[in-house]
């Protein structure tokens, strides 16, 4: 299993261009989300899905969009990118509703640099 | 509301030592998951360690261990037999079980270096 994967590692945008994030997980896992974690901070949530079709705004939602058309995959679109975006973007999956398996897992994370 | 909270933004611990790194959380509901996760330097995130409310003993995982003290609210957790590929941040999680969104709240970490 690759487990979390994320595209691109790295990517600079200039303020007001827009971009997606892709993530994917191969461990059919129903439950799916974005943070972000900003310098000196530990990771704040954006949005979450709880299986397909399905998708929620966390904490900080403005600026993005996701949406969930397969188990799979969870993109997270930045709408016109803003320098407050810059930060480190992690998404995670888990298969919650049993104490063993309700961690979440985390991919690699996409480094995102706004001009 | 809830709230963890990492006093120690950085410590230091000899090689072959053990370090407790501390973590206190904050909430009113009665059913909630801890975890602690590793962040070195690549930036990755991985977990190391769950504990439930309700679990009778604390959780030990090779050499990590989760100190759970469920009436002060700590949770920390201790690493024994230090090695220098310990050294990254390690941050402490909660999970409220009652919330739909599955949401972890993170404190802001303790930065753990190992020395020689």
């Amino acid at each position: 299993n690759a487990g979390v994967t994320q595209t691109p590692k790295f990517q600079v945008l200039k303020t007001g261009q827009s971009m997606t994030l892709q993530c994917a997980q191969d461990m059919n896992h129903e439950y799916m989300s974005w943070y972000r974690q900003d310098p000196g901070m530990g990771l704040r949530l954006i949005h979450y899905s709880v299986g397909a079709g399905i998708t929620d705004q966390g904490e900080v939602p403005n600026g993005y969009n996701v949406s969930r058309s397969t188990t799979e995959d969870f993109p997270l679109r930045l709408l016109s990118a803003a320098p407050s975006q810059t930060s480190v973007y992690f998404c995670a999956s888990s298969s919650p509703g049993s104490s063993t398996q309700e961690t979440q897992y985390f991919g690699p994370g996409t480094r995102l640099l706004v001009l | 509301a809830q709230k963890i909270t990492q006093t120690q933004p950085g410590m230091f611990v000899q090689e072959k030592e053990a370090v407790t790194l501390d973590c206190t959380y904050d909430t009113s509901d009665p059913s909630y998951g801890l975890f602690w996760y590793k962040q070195p330097s690549s930036g990755e995130m991985i977990f190391l360690i769950y504990q439930g409310s309700y679990d009778q003993q604390n959780a030990t995982e090779g050499r990590y261990s989760l100190n759970f003290q469920k009436a002060r609210k700590s949770a920390n957790l201790v690493i024994s037999a230090s090695q220098l590929g310990d050294s990254a941040m390690y941050f402490c999680a909660m999970r409220d079980r009652m919330d739909s969104s599955y949401k972890l709240i993170f404190g802001s970490g303790t930065r753990l270096l190992v020395r020689p």
